[in-house]
């Protein structure tokens, strides 16, 4: 079946730090593969995606490249700040069928 | 386009009573579904469905009914609140073509409390 590994958190961060938050995959075919972000009390968005092997999704930032040999869609942001502090979620999408989300990660952002 | 919209935001329930989630789309999505959303656990598929008509069960559809009767409307309901069902559930839709995005658009949650 379908799953989705996120890193656990939650992961805490100073200011103009580097972010990255690993994420791998487990799907039959090609998925396309996608980043949600849920800010306190607030639904989700979708903050990047991307639809076949070595796109590379980019958004206010964060940056994620679909490696199909390593099965892994790695959220990397080079220098966050305290509004980014969210939780941010991995998801897989195989075709019709509905999204497989990961377990989520907190991102903490200290002044 | 107000995007997905959900009904109502806040719900408290007594245990055995039977309530629907409502939640509607104006972007012609053929696709839409439900999520809970409980501590840990990230979201988890309840029902979906692909079209006017089509519905499918997803990982966790106990205790819960779907219809789809319009393209914009996919009401959820419960049969008979449980405590174990207190979460928050999101509504969510997406075209399903690969070649225009296909990504889900979330509605804002209903947090729903069991006592």
């Amino acid at each position: 079946g379908n799953s989705v590994t996120q890193m656990e958190g939650p992961v805490t961060l100073s200011e103009e730090a580097f972010l990255t938050i690993n994420c791998t995959y487990t799907a039959t075919g090609y998925p396309s593969l996608f980043w949600y972000v849920q800010y306190p009390g607030e639904g989700l968005q979708l903050l990047l995606k991307a639809t076949k092997a070595d796109d590379k999704g980019s958004n206010k930032g964060f940056e994620a490249t679909y490696r199909k040999e390593t099965t892994s869609f790695h959220l990397e942001k080079g220098s966050v700040q305290v509004s980014d502090s969210a939780v941010y979620f991995c998801a897989l999408k195989p075709g019709r069928r509905a999204l497989t989300f990961g377990s989520g990660t907190r991102l903490q952002v200290q002044p | 386009n107000a995007g997905v919209t959900q009904t109502p935001k806040f719900q408290v329930l007594k245990t055995g009573q039977s309530m629907t989630l409502q939640c509607a789309q104006d972007m012609n999505h053929e696709y839409m579904s439900w999520y809970r959303q409980d501590p840990g656990m990230g979201l988890r598929l309840i029902h979906y469905s692909v079209g006017a008509g089509i519905t499918d069960q997803g990982e966790v559809p106990n205790g819960y009914n779907v219809s789809r009767s319009t393209t914009e409307d996919f009401p959820l309901r419960l049969l008979s609140a449980a405590p174990s069902q207190t979460s928050v559930y999101f509504c969510a839709s997406s075209t399903t073509f690969r070649d225009r995005g296909h990504e889900q658009y979330f509605g804002p949650g209903t947090r729903l409390t069991v006592t």
